[in-house]
């Protein structure tokens, strides 16, 4: 199969670190996506990932390990609005374009 | 460039009516994909449309669901005989087409939040 599988919940602490992990299958996979969703909003765009190691975006970073089948988003210096719900999806080779997504993670940032 | 456009915002129907749920890609985009999400649950894909093709709607149930992405105009995705079970919010979202690329980014559209009552 190709699940995508992700942790439901995280609770994490004002200017901490936190790291979500997210597995998937490794046969034809060609690269995995992370997203955001704040409640009641529609999914933005964090980063997408092809090759292995770790890619920095300003506070948010996304690793992959492709023989692995792993990736994780890691948020550095939380902030209370990074609280959200983080998407991750993979995308296999004969899907045409289709993503398989996780259940997301839901993410609660406290003071 | 506007971004990904969906309309209505907000829709209320009675059990029984018809729900016509609209999506104007990014300009330049033609690949647009639909996507039902309920309540504290993740995305569920519905379809991929390519204009006036669909490419892949494992994820559409087999009856009252139906969507197309005509040459002109916006994609729709339309739910006939709506149940409270549609209610749910629907979004759409967009890639461009690239060249050497299996894969794009999507980017998403405000979403349809659909009550039926």
């Amino acid at each position: 199969g190709q699940n995508i599988d992700q942790p439901t919940e995280m609770t994490a602490t004002e200017g901490a670190i936190v790291q979500i992990n997210c597995t998937y299958q490794t046969s034809g996979f060609n690269g995995l996506f992370w997203y955001q969703q704040h409640a009641g909003e529609a999914p933005t765009f964090l980063s997408y990932n092809v090759l292995d190691g770790l890619e920095e975006k300003g506070r948010f970073s996304s690793f992959l390990s492709r023989s692995k089948g792993y990736s994780y988003l890691l948020l550095k210096e939380l902030q209370m609005k990074d609280s959200a719900s983080y998407l991750c999806a993979g995308s296999w080779a004969g899907n045409n374009r289709k993503l398989i997504w996780g259940l997301g993670t839901s993410l609660a940032v406290n003071p | 460039n506007a971004g990904v456009m969906q309309n209505p915002r907000h829709l209320v129907r009675r059990r029984g009516q018809e729900a016509r749920l609209r999506c104007s890609p990014m300009k330049g985009h033609s690949h647009v994909y639909w996507y039902r999400q309920l309540p504290e649950e993740g995305l569920k894909f519905m379809v991929y449309l390519q204009k006036e093709n669909i490419i892949d709607e494992s994820g559409m149930p087999k009856e009252r669901f139906s969507a197309e992405f005509p040459k002109e105009g916006p994609s729709i995705l339309r739910i006939q005989q709506v149940v409270r079970g549609d209610s749910a919010a629907y979004f759409c979202a967009s890639s461009p087409r690239t060249h050497g690329s299996s894969t794009d980014e999507q980017y998403f559209g405000p979403g349809t939040r659909l009550t039926v009552t």
